[in-house]
């Protein structure tokens, strides 16, 4: 079956410390994968996609195949990346996608 | 500018008086969808269209219409609206067959009372 998983609900780290988002997915065929970002009161925002290999406020995903993940990592976060992160991967040319529950950021001050 | 519009931002109904989310986009887009988004639940997908004339089902399409006459349009219908429809609503659009990824509107939190 087709699935993402984001593990952990809430995520709660200090200013200036290491992040990372867990992604997990499940898929037969070759993934399209997406993070997403919704900051407060706010739409979602595309964030990265992996195969564009972008970095973008800090932040980097990496696809490792062989453990079927996409986790968000920046190495030092910052108050305002406390937000809600959602995982998205794409079925393929139809352009739907399979999204993860979501984790909430917070970064304490 | 880029963007995806939807109207209103925020409403407040009774249960059974019919109404209309508008959503349009001004990117030539193929592909535009309907999400809700609540507490715990992430977000779910209503309806889903490929292109003029072409919807489909998403996971949750219970109680809601959408029609596609033109691009650039995608309405959210929901002909007799109850309290469990009480959600945060975004519409959505995509050119690039997925990898592209989605341009979200700026969402309609509606309340039925």
């Amino acid at each position: 079956a087709q699935r993402v998983t984001q593990p952990e609900k809430l995520l709660s780290v200090f200013k200036g410390a290491p992040v990372e988002l867990k992604c997990n997915y499940s898929y037969s065929g070759s993934p399209e994968l997406f993070w997403y970002v919704q900051y407060s009161r706010q739409r979602l925002q595309l964030l990265l996609r992996h195969i564009s290999r972008e970095s973008i406020k800090g932040f980097t995903a990496d696809l490792n195949k062989g453990e079927t993940s996409f986790h968000l990592k920046k190495p030092f976060a910052q108050e305002e990346d406390s937000a809600m992160y959602y995982c998205a991967l794409s079925r393929g040319s139809n352009y739907q996608l399979i999204w993860g529950a979501g984790t909430k950021l917070i970064i304490k001050p | 500018e880029a963007q995806v519009t939807q109207n209103p931002r925020y409403l407040i109904t009774v249960t059974g008086k019919k109404l209309t989310v508008t959503c349009s986009q001004n990117m030539n887009h193929e592909y535009m969808s309907w999400y809700r988004q609540d507490p715990g639940l992430g977000l779910r997908q209503i309806y889903y269209s490929m292109n003029v004339e072409v919807t489909d089902k998403g996971d949750v399409p219970e109680g809601y219409k959408v029609s596609r006459k033109e691009k650039r349009n995608f309405p959210l219908i929901l002909e007799s609206p109850s309290p469990n429809q009480t959600s945060l609503y975004f519409c959505a659009s995509s050119g690039g067959a997925g990898v592209d990824g989605y341009t979200f509107g700026s969402g309609t939190r509606l309340t039925v009372v």
